[in-house]
């Protein structure tokens, strides 16, 4: 089944410790996205990449970083430098194009202990 | 600044009544208006969308109505149901690029 998928769905940082979050697409789309979502919040926007090998900051990057090597696949990393990691992450996929719907994983839970 | 502006940030509804989910939007240059369904520890999934050049959509229950002139657009949901007890966020999405931005989201909660 086309798709994306997240993993894992629950992590558990020691503080101090980065963490990588995987995001793997078969949907053959063009555009990668992390947001941030926080118990009772609306989605902030991390990062986002348009094409391989290329992306943007969002309004929340600082303490995160990502990678785009392949276009299927768009890993985030929070790294000791976020001071509230903890939060449900979501990514997410869109085809290039006017009016094509963004679609999401289930996403992954992220707990600093 | 909060680009699109959603309203009520929480809603009860009794079964069977009508929920009302409004967004308003400032930039003309959004040419895609899309809803999402998010049931707790899951991903956000698409429920409707609208594109600007229509004033209503409808989808079973689920009614998109769409002002231009206002820049709003709301959700209707007729005929609530308990399984419809969820957190809903509107969105849009420009023409050129590909960036959504959206609501803060609407907890709703529909009692038997």
């Amino acid at each position: 089944d086309g798709g994306i998928t997240q993993s894992p769905k629950y992590l558990f940082r020691k503080e101090g410790q980065n963490v990588t979050l995987s995001c793997e697409q078969n949907l053959n789309h063009d555009a990668m996205y992390w947001y941030r979502q926080d118990p009772g919040q609306g989605l902030r926007l991390i990062y986002y990449s348009q094409i391989v090998n290329d992306f943007q900051k969002g309004d929340i990057a600082e303490g995160y970083s990502v990678s785009r090597e392949k276009k299927e696949s768009f890993p985030l990393t929070v790294t000791s430098a976020q001071k509230n990691p903890t939060a449900f992450y979501l990514c997410a996929s869109t085809t290039t194009g006017l009016g094509n719907t963004i679609y999401f994983g289930e996403g992954s839970w992220l707990t600093v202990v | 600044q909060q680009q699109v502006k959603q309203s009520p940030q929480s809603l009860i509804v009794q079964k069977g009544g009508i929920s009302i989910i409004n967004c308003a939007y400032e930039n003309t240059a959004f040419d895609y208006f899309p809803w999402y369904q998010q049931f707790p520890g899951k991903g956000p999934a698409l429920l409707i969308a609208i594109r600007p050049d229509v004033s209503e959509k409808k989808e079973g229950r689920f009614t998109i109505s769409f002002n231009k002139s206002a820049k709003q657009f709301s959700l209707h949901i007729m005929d609530s149901q308990p399984g419809d007890s969820a957190t809903y966020f509107c969105a849009a999405a420009l023409k050129t690029g590909n960036q959504f931005y959206f609501g803060t989201g609407t907890s709703l909660t529909v009692i038997p």
